[in-house]
């Protein structure tokens, strides 16, 4: 079975450019979850989505993040404008929720994002 | 405020010698705490999920422990291939969250 996919794999962009990252969720699964990753904070959770409403935004940053879950397949982090300190890895991991209990998450490849 | 604290930062050891990783967590209420082992480029893969104090789950040469405010990854005659940084993780239990907290993890260096 395919697990989570990610896409770009790895992004390098300028300043002030916008930026999408793409995630389509382990197939079944109804929760899913954006991190960031650096060397300085480990992993910090941006936001998730159960049934693909937004449940929890207060990891975003700030306002130049956006999020969206259009169907159980698909979602997208955005950064606009982007600036070098988004430079980092950003995961999705998606999870099973079942009886209203939360599961363990299943992490994708992740995208590097490089901003100039 | 909720925190987990992994320690060593890092750990080096020869072939065959076994060790502890350590989690402690603060956290009101947990609903669970969970390993990953996190491969260089890699994302996190999931490795086990404890519940409550006392519970054991093993998984090859690795077993994940658990007590009231810290849990441990004993590995056992490691080999080179189980180099990797380890990551605990847990989730609140103040609400019904899908929050994880992670910690800083525990890169291990298994030489041969």
């Amino acid at each position: 079975d395919a697990g989570v996919i990610q896409s770009p794999r790895h992004e390098v962009t300028e300043m002030g450019q916008e930026v999408t990252l793409r995630c389509k969720p382990i197939s079944g699964h109804n929760s899913l979850f954006w991190y960031r990753q650096t060397m300085m904070r480990g992993l910090e959770l941006l936001i998730y989505f159960n049934n693909n409403v937004p449940i929890d935004d207060s990891g975003m940053p700030e306002d130049r993040f956006s999020a969206k879950m259009p169907n159980a397949s698909f979602s997208t982090l955005k950064i606009q404008p982007s600036e070098p300190r988004d430079s980092a890895v950003y995961f999705c991991a998606s999870s099973p929720r079942t009886g209203g209990s939360y599961n363990e998450q299943f992490f994708g490849p992740g995208t590097r994002l490089t901003v100039l | 405020e909720d925190q987990v604290t992994q320690s060593p930062e890092a750990l080096r050891l020869q072939e065959g010698e076994s060790s502890s990783l350590n989690c402690s967590y603060t956290v009101s209420g947990l609903r669970g705490l969970f390993w990953y082992r996190q491969d260089p480029g890699k994302g996190p893969e999931f490795l086990f999920t404890l519940y409550s104090a006392g519970e054991e789950k093993e998984k090859e040469r690795l077993k994940a422990t658990l007590t009231k405010k810290e849990s441990f990854l004993h590995i056992t005659a490691p080999k080179p291939e189980d180099s990797a940084t380890y990551l605990c993780a847990v989730r609140p239990g103040s609400s019904n969250t899908g929050k994880l907290i992670f910690g800083q993890g525990t890169t291990l260096q298994v030489k041969p």
